[in-house]
């Protein structure tokens, strides 16, 4: 069965405490893995894709990297405005629309 | 880029309404749009797929006959939430994804509460 499995469930950082949010996988096939930000009362905010292992993208004080199994949203030096629920999502090889997510990581960073 | 808008984003209503929710791809063209349902503390929940000039595909437990679905063009899908009830009160999202294929990313609207009295 295809799963998506996200840790910790909640995070507490310092600004400035870097850290790092895991997305471990088990799914038939891999056709893309995405990270997500939510806030509280509001849709998911696209964030990045990946579609390989060994494969990097950077926005700002993230980072989301992808192995054969997992991914890790690195946070450097975060703010509270980086305070969110992070989601991850995959595709699955299987001929099929539907995204599996995580069940989220909740992120507080306090000044 | 990749903006979708959810419209109304708080409905309150009283049980027997039905209510019309509308999801737009502003700057981008949608060939299959979906509909979550997000329960609080929990993960989005799938409720169907609509493409473009087709019936929706709905997922398992979803009554089609209570949450109806129209994807009348590439920029607009419609859930109509028929005779709503208490029960049916949640928060409801959607989602876009353009005609770059299956592999694409799904971008979100900012979600609609509805509350049923």
């Amino acid at each position: 069965e295809d799963q998506v499995t996200q840790s910790p469930e909640a995070l507490r950082l310092q600004e400035g405490e870097s850290s790092s949010l895991n997305c471990s996988y088990t799914v038939s096939g891999l056709r893309g893995l995405f990270w997500y930000r939510q806030d509280p009362g509001k849709g998911p905010e696209f964030l990045f894709t990946l579609y390989s292992a060994g494969e990097e993208k950077e926005k700002e004080r993230l980072k989301a990297t992808l192995t054969k199994k997992e991914s890790f949203l690195h946070i450097t030096a975060p703010k509270p405005e980086d305070s969110a629920t992070y989601l991850c999502a995959v595709y699955p090889g299987s001929a099929t629309n539907k995204l599996i997510f995580g069940t989220g990581t909740l992120l507080a960073v306090q000044p | 880029g990749a903006v979708v808008s959810q419209h109304p984003s708080w409905v309150i209503c009283k049980s027997g309404t039905s209510v019309k929710i509308e999801c737009r791809s502003l700057d981008f063209q949608a060939t299959t749009m979906f509909w979550y349902r997000q329960f609080p503390k929990q993960s989005l929940m799938l409720m169907a797929t609509s493409n473009e000039g087709s019936k929706a595909t709905y997922e398992q437990g979803v009554e089609k006959d209570k949450f109806l679905i129209n994807h009348a063009s590439l920029t607009l899908s419609t859930l109509t939430v028929t005779s709503a009830h208490p029960e049916d009160s949640s928060f409801y999202i959607c989602s876009a994804r353009g005609t770059g294929g299956g592999n694409q990313p799904q971008h979100f609207g900012d979600g609609t509460r509805l509350s049923i009295l």
